[in-house]
């Protein structure tokens, strides 16, 4: 069965220090795994798709994420947060027949 | 372009209401799916649409109903809701339903129900 654990459910940062937010996962076989960010009363857009292609995958607004199989991880980081990264984030891992398996969120806060 | 649009941003229905969400995408996509989402919480999976066919039903309250009218719009159509179902609504469109496929997101109604 596949899941997914975001460990830490809240993140505060400093304004353009790096950002690091840890996902574990668990899967029976090869997973697909995303980041999505959510800012407020907005929805849900993808940040970055790990398909077994690259284990490092970039993103957009700089973001990245470290696919680990050893480890099953599936850390996202940005090396300078910026303002506009506060925001709910969501590490998703694919099921079957388009449901997708959501972590329970961390939410992150910049501090100027 | 990615672009799901949801309509309406808000709505406010009494309980005794029928009211509907409407919901479209012009990326080509065989898969839809309605998402429920409460404060502080991931998305909750309600509907899936496979070419225009209703494939995945979460148990989901016959008060929701969900409609496929063709390959680029979805409704969900909304009767005798509770307090409880009080949430934001999320859209999604993607390729086709399962394997590694990208959901994409539409911006949501935000559903106050009186």
């Amino acid at each position: 069965a596949q899941s997914v654990t975001q460990l830490d459910s809240h993140v505060s940062v400093s304004e353009g220090t790096p950002v690091l937010l840890r996902c574990n996962y668990s899967s029976s076989y090869s997973p697909s795994l995303f980041w999505y960010v959510q800012h407020p009363n907005k929805g849900l857009q993808l940040l970055l798709k790990y398909t077994s292609a690259a284990t490092l995958v970039k993103g957009i607004n700089g973001f990245e994420a470290e696919f680990k199989k050893s480890e099953t991880s599936f850390h996202l980081t940005k090396p300078s947060a910026h303002m506009s990264d506060a925001a709910e984030y969501f590490c998703v891992v694919t099921l079957s027949w388009g449901k997708l398996q959501f972590g329970a969120g961390t939410q992150v806060v910049v501090t100027p | 372009d990615t672009e799901v649009t949801q309509t309406p941003k808000h709505l406010v229905m009494g309980m005794t209401n029928k009211k509907s969400l409407k919901c479209e995408q012009h990326m080509g996509h065989r898969a839809m799916y309605w998402y429920k989402q409460k404060a502080k919480k991931p998305p909750e999976l309600m509907f899936v649409y496979s070419y225009e066919k209703l494939s995945i039903n979460e148990s989901v309250p016959s008060r929701f109903s969900p409609e496929c009218p063709n390959s680029s719009l979805l409704n969900l159509h909304l009767h005798a809701l509770q307090p409880e179902d009080s949430a934001l609504y999320l859209c999604a469109s993607s390729q086709l339903a399962g394997g590694s496929e990208t959901q994409y997101f539409g911006p949501g109604t935000r559903l106050l129900v009186l």
